[in-house]
């Protein structure tokens, strides 16, 4: 069946530096990539997203990229803060308003 | 974006007894889904939440233990019946507006069975 896979699982930077999380999806059919980020004892929260007619999009300090052919796509964190420091969700759609989520990224940035 | 109201926030249940947890959005939505989160661990969506309709089952889960009402555009709720320890989880609703494509996510439910 449809996957996505989430690497790495745990991440820890210095503050200022950048973080990066890799997702792999399986369903060629999947358009839109959604990315949600998740603090202890919160709702997940929708911080990106990008449609795959696009390969790149970017606000403020995220930014995410989209490469089709390849089926991956990555989340980029730039001039990391502490408030940073939480679960990061990527997902793929599947089917309409659907999306399969992986297996979570725990961020850590050490001040 | 739709803000949306989930109760209740955590409960502690007897194993084989129901709980019924509701959902209500500030604003008609298009979509409404129900999610369940194990602790530390990525979401699976259990169902959609269809109005004026049943809902629709992902693999693995069935309306028997799950049973889900949707009576209009911005509510529904979300039945978790003959509870046993391993159904202790966090329980999400979320939704999405015709024309976005992202979900939003109530605060949760997180149910502890004993």
């Amino acid at each position: 069946g449809e996957n996505v896979e989430q690497h790495p699982s745990t991440l820890s930077v210095q503050e200022g530096d950048s973080a990066v999380i890799k997702c792999t999806y399986s369903d060629s059919a999947s358009n839109y990539f959604p990315w949600y980020k998740q603090e202890l004892g919160k709702r997940p929260q929708l911080i990106i997203d990008i449609r795959s007619n696009v390969g790149e999009k970017k606000d403020q300090r995220i930014a995410v990229t989209l490469n089709k052919t390849a089926k991956h796509f990555s989340l980029h964190i730039t001039e990391t803060q502490p408030e940073d420091s939480a679960v990061y969700f990527c997902a793929a759609s599947r089917g309409t308003y659907k999306y399969i989520f992986g297996t979570g990224t725990r961020l850590k940035v050490l001040a | 974006s739709a803000v949306i109201s989930q109760k209740p926030s955590r409960d502690i249940c007897q194993r084989g007894t129901s709980l019924t947890i509701q959902c209500q959005v500030d604003s008609q939505v298009t979509m409404m889904f129900w999610y369940r989160q194990q602790p530390g661990q990525s979401l699976t969506l259990i169902a959609t939440a269809n109005q004026g309709s049943e809902a629709t089952y992902e693999s693995g889960f069935v309306i028997d233990k799950f049973p889900i009402s949707r009576p209009n555009l911005t509510f529904s709720t979300l039945t978790v019946s003959n509870m046993s320890p391993e159904d202790s989880s966090i329980y999400l609703c979320s939704a999405v507006q015709g024309g976005l494509y992202g979900y939003t996510f109530g605060s949760g439910t997180r149910l502890t069975v004993v």
